[in-house]
């Protein structure tokens, strides 16, 4: 299994959806996942970290299945805005001095 | 709100120049970071920095070189471009405790 796997998509969903993504990882010892987005063209920037409890923040929720090895993302009523690339952000060596980018996944919400 | 500033946003280099991308951060952070980006593959770890005077090599350093003479600079030399380097290079800054990561802007080169 590769450190942290991603569909790439693109999913394509309506204003109004609801729609999911999942990231796998291989390191059962990893303690904190990140979810950073990236718009077209631009940086990363941090969307949410992700606990052990989940989290949550607005339209988007974030969820842990530490048995299963994967994070998720959740977005409730896509907006036009939320399209951009989700890249999932698992540490290295049980710490955060060094982590592994999932290759994102692309989402496009479509009027 | 300046964050972390990288130039030049766009090169284009012969196979075979050197260069060196620049980088500042101006929140103080311990960490620092190059990484580049290309389709089909995560964001890779060029490399960092922990501290002024300490660098170390990420996943993919070869044909690249960092020095961290101080708190706020960290520039990526390319020795020797070649057609392989073409991508999209970030620069990052962090706290040594903090999880949030900064990147900059972005460099787009392409090396022909």
């Amino acid at each position: 299994r590769k450190e942290v796997e991603q569909d790439p998509g693109p999913f394509n969903v309506p204003e109004g959806a609801t729609v999911a993504f999942n990231c796998t990882y291989s390191n059962s010892a990893s303690q904190s996942f990140f979810w950073y987005r990236q718009d077209c063209r631009k940086e990363p920037k941090l969307l949410m970290s992700v606990y052990s409890s989940g989290n949550e923040d607005g339209r988007f929720t974030a969820q842990l299945n530490r048995a299963s090895q994967y994070i998720s993302l959740l977005i409730r009523d896509s907006k036009l805005s939320d399209s951009a690339t989700y890249l999932c952000v698992v540490p290295r060596e049980g710490g955060y001095q060094k982590v592994t980018f999932g290759i994102g996944t692309k989402l496009q919400v479509i009027p | 709100n300046a964050g972390v500033t990288q130039t030049p946003k766009f090169q284009v280099l012969k196979t075979g120049q050197s260069m060196t991308l620049q980088c500042a951060q101006d929140m103080n952070h311990e960490y620092m970071s190059w990484y580049r980006q290309d389709p089909g593959m995560g964001l890779r770890l060029i490399h960092y920095s922990v501290g002024a005077g300490i660098t170390d090599q990420g996943e993919v350093p070869n044909g690249y070189n960092v020095s961290r003479s101080t708190t706020e600079d960290f520039p990526l030399r390319l020795l020797s471009a070649a057609p392989s380097q073409t991508s999209v290079y970030f620069c990052a800054s962090r706290t040594s405790s903090g999880n949030t990561i900064y990147f900059g802007e972005g460099s787009w080169l392409t090396v022909v």
